[in-house]
């Protein structure tokens, strides 16, 4: 899974499995979580966003669940199809001081699908 | 609705040359900021802004400047550019309130020979 501080991991998986990528972060403090989608050659794109108050939100054909116990966040997409090819970061908004928040990323992971 | 418009999409300098990387949003969004993604790296926060006049340091500010003097632009400059400074980067803009999702525009590349 991916972590702050860890090499890019890699998932390689057959088109029309299922694909869960994994993600750990740092600061129990954080209230707002956000997966995002980057192809080659392109910025990220957003996926899907949960809060802290939720453990389970559920987008077209993706969801994401939240574990704040052991902080972990995790992006699962259904019936992967060789468009899901691209790298995945997830996103923690965290508090940087007065009204302001910050986005922290973490290195990605690159999913391959497989036709 | 263009979103993020970032430009230019390539570049090319010579170490201590000077440039401005330019974003605009046609959103209406408060909170910009501009990030550098290196290899293995992730994306990392070179400054931000939560408004038209303000303006605050990120993770990796050294080297490079920004003004906000309108809601619709956020300029990036490089005073006197560094071979670390080969990067790709990105500039992202969302609403006013913390738990609002980042758009970001497709990058400019930069190269420092």
């Amino acid at each position: 899974g991916e972590s702050v501080g860890l090499h890019l991991p890699t998932l390689s998986v057959q088109e029309g499995d299922n694909s869960i990528i994994n993600c750990a972060y740092s600061n129990s403090a954080s209230d707002y979580f956000i997966w995002y989608k980057q192809e080659s050659g392109k910025g990220p794109q957003f996926i899907i966003d949960i809060r802290s108050n939720m453990d389970k939100r559920q987008g077209q054909r993706v969801t994401v669940l939240l574990n704040k116990t052991v902080k972990h966040l995790s992006l699962q997409i259904a019936a992967t199809q060789p468009g899901d090819s691209a790298v995945y970061f997830c996103a923690e908004n965290r508090k940087s001081g007065g009204s302001n928040y910050k986005l922290t990323f973490g290195k990605g992971t690159l999913l391959t699908v497989n036709p | 609705n263009a979103g993020v418009t970032q430009t230019p999409k390539f570049q090319v300098l010579k170490t201590g040359q000077s440039m401005t990387l330019q974003c605009a949003q046609d959103m209406n969004h408060e909170y910009m900021s501009w990030y550098r993604q290196d290899p293995g790296m992730g994306l990392r926060l070179i400054h931000y802004s939560v408004g038209a006049g303000i303006t605050d340091q990120g993770e990796v500010p050294n080297g490079y400047n920004v003004s906000r003097s309108t809601t619709e632009d956020f300029p990036l400059r490089l005073l006197s550019a560094a071979p670390s400074q080969t990067s790709v980067y990105f500039c992202a803009s969302r609403p006013t309130g913390s738990n609002q999702p980042q758009h970001f525009g497709d990058g400019t590349r930069l190269s420092i020979l």
